[in-house]
């Protein structure tokens, strides 16, 4: 069965902290991964990874791929109260134009 | 503005009867999913369509159908509705396989 893992499912910072959030899965004909925040209402989009070892970078937030362990991770580094919210993670895989599945995310609570 | 169109934002409505969702994709974008997010499931893939046709199917009960209209709009058709029905309903839309996927902000259906 395909499968996209998150962990952990919840985490409680202080602002300034660092985080990294994993996301590991198990699927048929990889095509993607990618990476979302979602706080009141739809998830927006943060990264996409396609290739293995290349990190992708947007500010405090950054992401890299392993294709041969199967797991990707976010970190976000010096947290603010601002980053609080749930990460998805979702993978693209399969047929030609693709599914999407989502793991259950991580909440981050960033404290003050 | 993510540029992904959901209507209604909110919907309250009765056990056994039948509403519609409705979304337009962003300009351009081919390809349709529609997802159900309730509190404890995270998002579940229900379906997708790509310009009009089905593609995908994910875990849709049998009392709810979609479709993709030429204009590339999509309906999600729930009936029959249930208490557990209750959710939030995105739809996503992508350009195709290797473009990031853009979220609505989501129907809120609350079943009562």
């Amino acid at each position: 069965e395909d499968k996209v893992v998150q962990s952990p499912l919840s985490l409680v910072v202080h602002e300034g902290d660092t985080v990294t959030l994993n996301c590991s899965y198990e699927v048929t004909n990889f095509r993607s991964l990618l990476w979302y925040k979602q706080e009141k209402k739809a998830p927006t989009f943060l990264f996409m990874l396609t290739s293995s070892g290349i990190e992708k970078k947007s500010g405090r937030l950054s992401s890299i791929l392993d294709k041969k362990e199967l797991f990707s991770i976010l970190n976000i580094t010096a947290t603010q109260t601002g980053d609080s919210a749930v990460y998805l993670c979702a993978v693209v895989y399969g047929g030609s134009q693709g599914n999407l599945i989502f793991g259950k995310g991580t909440k981050l609570s960033v404290k003050p | 503005d993510s540029g992904v169109t959901q209507t209604p934002k909110h919907l309250i409505t009765a056990t056994g009867q039948r509403v519609t969702l409705r979304c337009s994709p962003r300009s351009g974008d081919l390809s349709v999913y529609w997802y159900q997010q309730s509190l404890d499931q995270g998002l579940q893939f229900l379906i997708q369509y790509y310009n009009g046709e089905e593609r995908a199917k994910g875990n849709i009960l049998e009392r709810f159908s979609a479709q993709q209209f030429p204009d590339l709009h999509s309906e999600l058709n729930l009936s029959s509705l249930e208490l557990g029905d209750s959710a939030l309903y995105f739809c996503a839309s992508s350009a195709g396989f290797g473009y990031g996927y853009t979220f609505g902000s989501g129907t809120r259906l609350t079943v009562v």
